[in-house]
């Protein structure tokens, strides 16, 4: 099976701007979570998608949303841009089935906020 | 909070030495644990879960529930080793892995 792809790889956007980032899971798996990861803070998680409904969501700002449609793709949008949204963002796919729970990784989108 | 600690950033040793990549987590509940590894370059992935109790590449980890620690361990590191490590309770109630800072590990020939 293919893996997680992300389009685009790269980003470079200004203040203000916004932005969306687009994310298709493996085949088959129908939960798309994003994860936003800094050198600062890390890996931090800021949503799950499951049948194209928000399922859990991360501590963040209004600013960062995203959608899930029927074919399990997902998009996440950042609006009004600020300098700190500068980041790679990571999409997982994640698998449950029996006796098993497991999230695979996307590349990632690398977002360059000036 | 939940909460993990991995409380070293780098740990270099030379190939065929022991290592031990240390983790402590602070969680409600019975999360699912996990080690993640990217590679210079490549995506995080997945090494190994603690309910499989498998060993991948040579790795494997013990859970110690009284200690709250899930520590990475193989016997004889080699090169292709060098990487970034991550420690990661997984709670399936709100779907979130909650990741470690992260440790690189440093293979010298």
């Amino acid at each position: 099976k293919a893996g997680v792809t992300q389009t685009p790889r790269y980003l470079i956007k200004t203040r203000g701007q916004q932005v969306t980032l687009s994310c298709s899971p493996i085949s088959g798996h129908r939960s798309v979570s994003w994860y936003q990861q800094t050198p600062g803070q890390g890996l931090q998680f800021l949503f799950e998608y499951f049948s194209e409904t928000q399922r859990n969501k991360g501590n963040f700002p209004g600013r960062f949303s995203g959608r899930q449609f029927s074919n399990s793709r997902s998009e996440m949008n950042v609006s009004t841009l600020e300098l700190g949204d500068s980041a790679l963002y990571l999409c997982a796919s994640r698998y449950q089935g029996a006796g098993t729970d497991t999230q695979y990784f996307g590349p990632g989108t690398r977002l360059t906020v000036l | 909070a939940q909460r993990v600690t991995q409380p070293e950033k780098l740990l270099s040793v030379f190939k065929g030495a022991p290592v031990e990549l240390k983790c402590n987590y602070s969680y409600s509940g019975s999360p699912e644990l996990f080690w993640y590894v990217q590679y210079s370059r490549q995506r995080l992935q997945l090494l190994l879960r603690h309910i499989s109790r498998e060993s991948i590449k040579g790795f494997t980890a013990d859970l110690n529930k009284g200690e709250t620690s899930f520590h990475l361990k193989k016997p004889f590191a080699q090169e292709e080793d060098s990487a970034m490590y991550y420690c990661a309770p997984f709670n399936g109630a709100n779907s979130k892995l909650t990741f470690g800072k992260g440790i690189t590990l440093s293979v010298r020939p």
